[in-house]
């Protein structure tokens, strides 16, 4: 089955740093691919949509400039947290649409522990 | 908002014992899926459903839908201690999924 990575599974940083969480599609091609963000004990929130090749779309509600995304190959996005506080603490989770797979399934990726002291 | 809302919140039952989770949902849906996460973990796809489908099966899984009412059931026959996990519906709108507030089981050995 398609496989979807994240890198790094789990980050500890300072307030006011900046983080970089990459996903990948190990063995497809996404030209889209999503952002969730899942607090302690509640259900994932869309956060953004990833574009191979343009900007990110974002849900209402989240900030584009503190949540930077860049979709640099069908392979790879990464999200950027910028200036991070303890509030942006949480469970990063990626998926991935492919293109060329028959099935209507998003695959995601094993999520990044993120947590802003 | 177009999340769905999953009932019971939380579930505990005896191994072997079935477990049922149900989900409802706001607006017309292309499909419906039902997702399993792990404490701390990423989400495992279990099943897709349909809006033209009433019900599937897979493994000791069954899912309906109900579009008339806009809900959908999960169960799990047979459960095992290995099914406590956290479980999620999820429907497709456009190229984008909206989860539900999930179902904590609990299956106890």
């Amino acid at each position: 089955g398609a496989v979807v990575s994240q890198h790094p599974s789990r980050v500890i940083c300072k307030s006011g740093t900046s983080v970089k969480i990459e996903c990948r599609s190990l063995d497809f091609q996404a030209t889209t691919m999503f952002w969730y963000r899942q607090f302690p004990k509640q259900s994932l929130m869309l956060m953004a949509t990833s574009n191979e090749g343009s900007k990110a779309t974002y849900e209402q509600g989240v900030e584009k400039d503190k949540f930077l995304i860049n979709h640099a190959s069908l392979t790879l996005s990464t999200l950027t947290v910028t200036s991070a506080h303890p509030e942006d603490s949480s469970f990063y989770i990626c998926s991935a649409w492919p293109q060329g797979i028959q099935g209507d399934t998003q695959y995601f990726g094993p999520g990044t522990r993120l947590t802003v002291l | 908002s177009q999340q769905g809302e999953e009932d019971p919140q939380a579930l505990s039952i005896q191994e072997g014992e079935n477990a049922t989770m149900n989900c409802s949902y706001k607006t017309s849906i292309n499909n419906l899926q039902w997702y399993r996460q792990n404490s701390g973990r990423g989400l495992v796809h279990l099943i897709l459903i349909r809006s033209n489908e009433r019900e599937k099966h897979s493994g000791r899984l069954r899912v309906t839908l109900d579009t008339s009412k806009k809900s959908s059931s999960l169960l799990i026959t047979a459960s095992r201690a290995a099914d406590t996990a956290s479980y999620f519906c999820a429907t497709e709108y456009g190229n984008k999924l909206v989860f539900g507030a999930g179902t904590i089981l609990r299956v106890k050995s």
